[in-house]
């Protein structure tokens, strides 16, 4: 079955520097997730789409924007890096949004220097 | 208060014996879900089991059943016949259905299981 596919797998930038996660959600969700996974720590929610408007924002630093394309594709975009950003930053989706289980990709490891 | 708690940083078990991993929530919302997944030392978070809050029957999937404990607020997962495959961290999560919450998941700091042969 098809998964949910995050690009790059592997990132390293210098500080200040920018960076922009993709997202391919599962083919048939509409509902896109963004979490952040600091080192040890467990995965915190940053942001979600659905049908391409923002549905749920969480703790996503005002350096970071992110949206949902006309494809359900997703893209987080990350300005101004900082050391404390290097994490593993999943997407999920689901179908409909709505009481339905969120599907993870395999993240993309962001290591910033 | 937190949300999820597992109060269990880390587990051994004996391979092929059956081991369960302890979660309680928190919430005053009537509907919400609870989940379970596991993460490999690769990185990637899999799903395992979910369990409706009206659900009047424990989750099954497998080796992995949920002990849903309405009352007291648990979602313990049980692993069945452990294989060493099933070393990971294992991480309960709640989505809480209330439009207020959202459809974010809260995770809790997970558990860590060593299968040992």
């Amino acid at each position: 079955a098809a998964g949910v596919i995050q690009s790059p797998r592997h990132l390293i930038k210098e500080k200040r520097e920018t960076a922009t996660l993709k997202c391919y959600p599962i083919p048939r969700h509409d509902t896109v997730y963004w979490y952040q996974q600091g080192p040890g720590q467990d995965p915190q929610f940053l942001i979600s789409f659905y049908e391409k408007m923002q549905s749920d924002k969480g703790s996503i630093p005002d350096r970071f924007s992110a949206q949902q394309f006309s494809d359900y594709h997703s893209e987080l975009n990350m300005s101004s890096l900082e050391l404390g950003d290097s994490a593993l930053y999943f997407c999920a989706s689901s179908r409909d949004g709505l009481q339905e289980t969120q599907y993870f990709g395999p993240g993309t490891r962001l290591l910033v220097l | 208060a937190q949300k999820i708690t597992q109060t269990q940083p880390g587990m051994f078990v004996q391979e092929k014996e059956a081991v369960t991993l302890d979660c309680t929530y928190d919430t005053s919302d009537p509907s919400y879900g609870l989940f379970w997944y596991k993460q490999p030392s690769s990185g990637e978070m899999i799903f395992l089991i979910y369990q409706g809050s009206y659900d009047q029957q424990n989750a099954t999937e497998g080796r992995y059943s949920l002990n849903f404990q309405k009352a007291r607020k648990s979602a313990n997962l049980v692993i069945s016949a452990s294989q060493l495959g099933d070393s990971a961290m294992y991480f309960c999560a709640m989505r809480e259905d209330s439009p207020e919450y959202g459809n974010k998941l809260v995770f809790g700091a997970g558990t860590i299981l060593r299968v040992k042969s």
